[in-house]
């Protein structure tokens, strides 16, 4: 089965606005991670939200895990054209430790 | 800051031919593992690589498919047969220990993109 998938597929927001991003999950987690990567580039580890923990904080960066929900958030405040790309969330699963990435959220940011 | 570093960029072979994808992970990490990503799509999981044994993969991996860390720093991924379907970009990505099994990010290179003629 699919580990989490993000929502929206795509946002385009103005300079200076705040990006939204969900993802969804279907299996016990460890741990969930951002990714951050770059039109034909790798990905880049932004934050990992361990299951014991609801919120975490990273410069503009704010995510939050809902584990009765099966659901985390990534906020990004403040945002700047740099910040255009595409999210990814990857999950770890309880059972087996399997890294699985998400379809990806791709954020534009409008100069 | 360290970083995973994979060679080539960019390789075009036919169909049929064999490729080899190369990684250097960065140096004090005992995990590696190999994703791709067809054009547009999700990241897929291939393979994981610790202990010098394959310790998942993926049912993408194949026969077709072996990894191999042949010395203290170089890690790769062959492609014995290319057909068109595995053209992708393909990632090399390294984990350090952590305090709890999966509790430690992945560092991913910049990838290989594989087009398959």
């Amino acid at each position: 089965s699919q580990q989490g998938e993000e929502d929206p597929q795509a946002l385009s927001i103005q300079e200076g606005e705040n990006a939204t991003m969900n993802c969804s999950y279907k299996t016990s987690i460890n741990n969930l991670q951002w990714y951050r990567q770059n039109s034909g580039r790798g990905l880049v580890h932004l934050i990992l939200i361990r299951s014991n923990e609801r919120e975490k904080h990273s410069g503009r960066l704010r995510v939050t895990l809902d584990t009765s929900k099966k659901s985390s958030s990534l906020l990004i405040t403040a945002s700047r054209a740099a910040d255009t790309a595409s999210y990814f969330c990857a999950t770890v699963r309880s059972n087996d430790y399997k890294l699985s990435f998400g379809a990806g959220t791709t954020v534009t940011v409008r100069a | 800051e360290p970083e995973v570093t994979q060679t080539p960029s960019h390789q075009v072979t036919q169909m049929g031919q064999e490729v080899i994808l190369r990684c250097v992970p960065i140096s004090n990490h005992l995990y590696f593992y190999w994703y791709r990503q067809i054009l547009g799509q999700k990241v897929e999981f291939l393979v994981s690589f610790y202990n010098n044994e394959i310790s998942e993969k993926s049912e993408i991996f194949d026969d077709q498919f072996s990894v191999e860390r042949p010395d203290g720093s170089n890690f790769t991924l062959k492609i014995r047969s290319t057909k068109l379907e595995d053209s992708a970009m393909y990632f090399c990505a390294s984990r350090a220990p952590s305090d709890s099994f999966g509790n430690s990010p992945l560092h991913f290179g910049n990838g290989t993109r594989l087009t398959v003629t």
